[in-house]
Order: structure tokens, then C-alpha cells, then sequence
């Protein structure tokens, strides 16, 4: 069973386009975060979510938090080549331990 | 996240044979997480583990998996008599005080195991 759903698993589109990846849950999470993953590295933290309707923005993108903490999204503005990559979405219910979506393969296609 | 290291980058092992996983968590960090992924999934969590202690371990495999975090060094992800379905890139990470900054943590590079 799957705790974290991401949506869609694969993305691809061309530059200058926006995008949006959902992140979703019938469980409550204390926190969410996202994250970004390069081939052969490991996930980047891009942001933590910890209020529910929280929204925040780095540069194009823009996350935000489900008002009752079960869901995110993540909107990228005008994607660019370099956005490409696995973005995914990890929740934590407290017990320090993260639950991973199965990620969102992004590709901007130039 | 470059402070969270991990060592060996890569690791080819036969089966039977025994994996050795290093993580040094990154400065000031006292929180270690090892997690496991498998081709085209997402992370698992396997164990979290302060200064010699193990906090919670609720996703390591019953047989042939350990770790641990000793007061001194890295810390260890162990495999004994590796089977192929054991391949997959295992990740370390780290955070700090849970008072400072709680849930976030910063991932390592990985460790890619291969079992022939």
C-alpha cells in the first residue's frame, strides 16, 4: 500500500510551460517535503511544508500544503531544461521517520 | 547535503558474500536514517539510529540486515550473505536536534550495491 501518491509518475513537456505535481494522501502528515533526485545522486531538499495551507515559493517553483495536511502540490512557472529531473514527496506523522511518493520524472523537452 | 557522506560510492558484491555500508552524518547532526531504493520506486525507510542507539528499525529486514552508530565513527549498514534481490542504491541521512529543526533531513550520495 502506498501512503504518498504522486501524480502523474511521468511528466514531459516543453520549456516554457507550466507544470503541476500533486502529492497525495488519506493520512495526516506532521510535515512534508520535497525533494529532488539527479541519476546516480542522492534527493536535494528543495522545501518542508509544516502548516496545513502553507504555500511556499522558491523562484519558479511554488509548494503548497494541503489544509488538512494530506496533500501538497508543486507548480513550476515557465519550466526550463534544467527543472528536469525525479522530484519527490516525503511525509513525516511525527515518527521521524519519512514515507516517500514514488516520484514524478520530470523531462523539459527544449 | 554534500556535509552527509557516504563511502563506497559503489559496491559489487557475489552472493554469500558480506556488505559494508558507511555514513557520516553531517556536522553537528546526532540523527542517522538509512533507506533503501529499489529501481524506478521510491525510498523505503529502513532504521533511524542516534549515538548508539537504535530508535526505531520497524524497516529492516528480519534476517541478515544491522546497523549501527557508535559513539566514535560512522556509521554502519551491515548485509550478510548478500542475495540479488538485495541490489539497489541505499541512502543515508542525517539531521539534527529534533528540538532545531524537526522531520527535515538531509540526504547522501547513496551507495549503489550490486550483487552478482
Amino acid at each position: 500500500t502506498q501512503l504518498l501518491e504522486q501524480s502523474p509518475q511521468f511528466l514531459s513537456i516543453q520549456e516554457g510551460e507550466n507544470l503541476t505535481v500533486y502529492c497525495n494522501s488519506s493520512s495526516v502528515f506532521s510535515s512534508l517535503q520535497w525533494y529532488r533526485q539527479e541519476p546516480g545522486e542522492g534527493p536535494v531538499l528543495l522545501v518542508t511544508v509544516v502548516t496545513g495551507g502553507e504555500v511556499k515559493k522558491l523562484k519558479r517553483l511554488t509548494f503548497q500544503f494541503g489544509d488538512a495536511r494530506k496533500d501538497s502540490s508543486l507548480h513550476i512557472t515557465a519550466a526550463q531544461t534544467g527543472d528536469t529531473g525525479l522530484y519527490l514527496c516525503a511525509g513525516s506523522q511525527g515518527a521521524q521517520k519519512l514515507v516517500f511518493g514514488q516520484g514524478t520524472r520530470l523531462t523539459i523537452n527544449p | 547535503n554534500a556535509g552527509v557522506m557516504q563511502n563506497p560510492r559503489h559496491l559489487v558484491r557475489r552472493r554469500g558474500q558480506e556488505a559494508r555500508l558507511r555514513c557520516s552524518p553531517m556536522k553537528g547532526h546526532s540523527h542517522v536514517y538509512w533507506y533503501r531504493q529499489l529501481p524506478e520506486e521510491g525510498l523505503k525507510f529502513m532504521v533511524y539510529l542516534q549515538k548508539e542507539n537504535i530508535i526505531d528499525e520497524s524497516g529492516m529486514p528480519k534476517e541478515r540486515f544491522s546497523a549501527e552508530f557508535p559513539k566514535e565513527g560512522p556509521s554502519i549498514l551491515r548485509i550478510q550473505q548478500v542475495v540479488r534481490g538485495d541490489s539497489a542504491a541505499y541512502f543515508c541521512a542525517s539531521s539534527p536536534l529534533v528540538a532545531v529543526s524537526p522531520d527535515t533531513q538531509y540526504f547522501g550520495p547513496g551507495t549503489r550495491l550490486t550483487v552478482l
